[in-house]
């Protein structure tokens, strides 16, 4: 069965520290993962991989994949409390289905 | 702007009646939609894969009897939770990957709630 583990669970830090977000798995047919923002609503999109060792980046955040240990990491760095959300790690199969982690709940105190 | 719509965005109902949740890809055609329910606090669980012009493939758990899903168009996919529940209380969300990009698209979502 396809399974995607996100740690922590759950983070509290203060606003400007640097935080990790990991993300394990075990798919079959795998073809990519994924990284969502969840605020009230919806996910929205934040990261694709599909390639391992190659970073990819968006200002504060960056996420790279490594696909001979089944994991990848999400960092954001001078975390602002705008960042405050859960953040959803999910790996899509080649029929597009996506299985979801349970989620990193990130709390940024000022 | 948003490429995936849901409509509504939150319902309410009384038990034993049925609600019909639809979603929409603007700006692209999507052969597949894939229908999601999240749980408060918990993350989203894959219902089923909805397919333009065939039935819908279940996940195991899923009663495709309550959730009846009509793929009709390239464009419009529609969950219908029939003789709903409390228990049906949910957040339903859709998605649509768009195929000339690398990324899959979610609806805004739609809150249930059955009284």
């Amino acid at each position: 069965e396809d399974k995607v583990v996100q740690s922590p669970l759950s983070l509290v830090v203060h606003e400007g520290d640097t935080v990790t977000l990991n993300c394990s798995y075990e798919v079959t047919n795998f073809r990519s993962l994924l990284w969502y923002k969840q605020e009230k609503k919806a996910p929205t999109f934040l990261f694709m991989l599909t390639s391992s060792g190659i970073e990819k980046k968006s200002g504060r955040l960056s996420s790279i994949l490594d696909k001979k240990e089944l994991f990848s990491i999400l960092n954001i760095t001078a975390t602002q409390t705008g960042d405050s959300a859960i953040y959803l790690c999910a790996v899509e199969d080649w029929a597009q289905k996506l299985v979801f982690g349970q989620g990193t709940r990130l709390t940024i105190n000022p | 702007g948003a490429v995936v719509s849901q409509h509504p965005s939150r319902v309410i109902c009384k038990s034993g009646t049925s609600v019909k949740i639809e979603c929409r890809s603007l700006d692209f055609q999507a052969t597949t939609m894939f229908w999601y329910r999240q749980f408060p606090k918990k993350s989203l669980m894959l219902m089923a894969t909805s397919n333009e012009g065939s039935k819908a493939t279940y996940e195991q758990g899923v009663e495709k009897d309550k959730f009846l899903i009509n793929h009709a168009s390239l464009t419009l996919s529609t969950l219908t939770v029939t003789s709903a529940h409390p228990e049906d209380s949910s957040f339903y969300i859709c998605s649509a990957r768009d195929p000339g990009r690398d990324e899959q698209y979610f609806g805004p979502g739609t809150r249930l709630t059955v009284t």
